[in-house]
């Protein structure tokens, strides 16, 4: 079992330009959380998704971030037009269920937008 | 809303010593999870150790437990003989505990950053 899979490790874009971030949730795990981290602070919750479903987009910024997770394939964190303060690292968790027990987190996708 | 505190940013503890990370959470709920998770320099996120709010007895995990006082709403962490490995960054978080989907996600302190020395 591979774990929850994040690609790329590390993305630099340039201001305006799109940002795509992919995760492959765990075998079995049907449920996929992407948290953000911006520089010394603790993860941020975005969008909480079930296949080919958004659950809940609370934490997600209302302009230019999407998420979807189709069912077949990873699923994406779309950032367009990215601008300085999209800078952070990006990480996506999966679990089996609701997560009462816990995520299993991938091990990020660190986005610098010069 | 939930809100996470952790309110020592740096910690420092020697080898086979004991040291103990404070955490406390605001909260209106009544039932709930805790977690602690570890955030080594490689950045993946890891689960230490869950702790259900319904719960009396303190969980623990080999070398990890924690202290659970709902009434106060302080959830710490102690690790007992420190070893280098447990350098890390240490955060706490809370999840509601429901059915609806808001209630999944977590709530993350800033973190505190562990070192152990040699």
């Amino acid at each position: 079992n591979a774990g929850v899979m994040q690609n790329p490790r590390h993305l630099v874009r340039r201001r305006g330009q799109e940002a795509r971030l992919r995760c492959s949730p765990m075998k079995g795990h049907s449920h996929v959380y992407w948290y953000r981290q911006l520089p010394e602070e603790g993860l941020k919750f975005m969008v909480y998704l079930q296949k080919e479903n958004i659950i809940d987009e609370s934490g997600m910024p209302k302009e230019r971030f999407s998420a979807e997770f189709p069912k077949e394939g990873p699923s994406i964190l779309r950032i367009q037009q990215v601008v300085r303060g999209d800078s952070a690292a990006y990480f996506c968790a999966s679990s089996p269920g609701q997560g009462a027990y816990g995520y299993t987190f991938g091990s990020g996708t660190r986005l610098t937008v010069v | 809303a939930q809100t996470v505190t952790q309110s020592q940013p740096e910690m420092s503890v020697q080898e086979a010593e004991t040291v103990t990370l404070s955490c406390t959470y605001d909260t209106s709920e009544n039932n709930y999870y805790l977690f602690w998770y570890k955030q080594p320099p490689s950045r993946q996120m890891i689960l230490v150790i869950r702790q259900e709010a319904y719960k009396q007895q303190n969980a623990t995990e080999n070398r990890f437990s924690v202290n659970f006082q709902k009434a106060a709403k302080s959830f710490s962490l102690k690790i007992s003989d420190s070893q280098l490995g447990d350098t890390a960054m240490y955060f706490c978080a809370f999840m509601k505990r429901g059915s609806s989907g808001s209630a999944r996600q977590l709530t993350f302190g800033s973190g505190t950053q562990l070192t152990v020395l040699p």
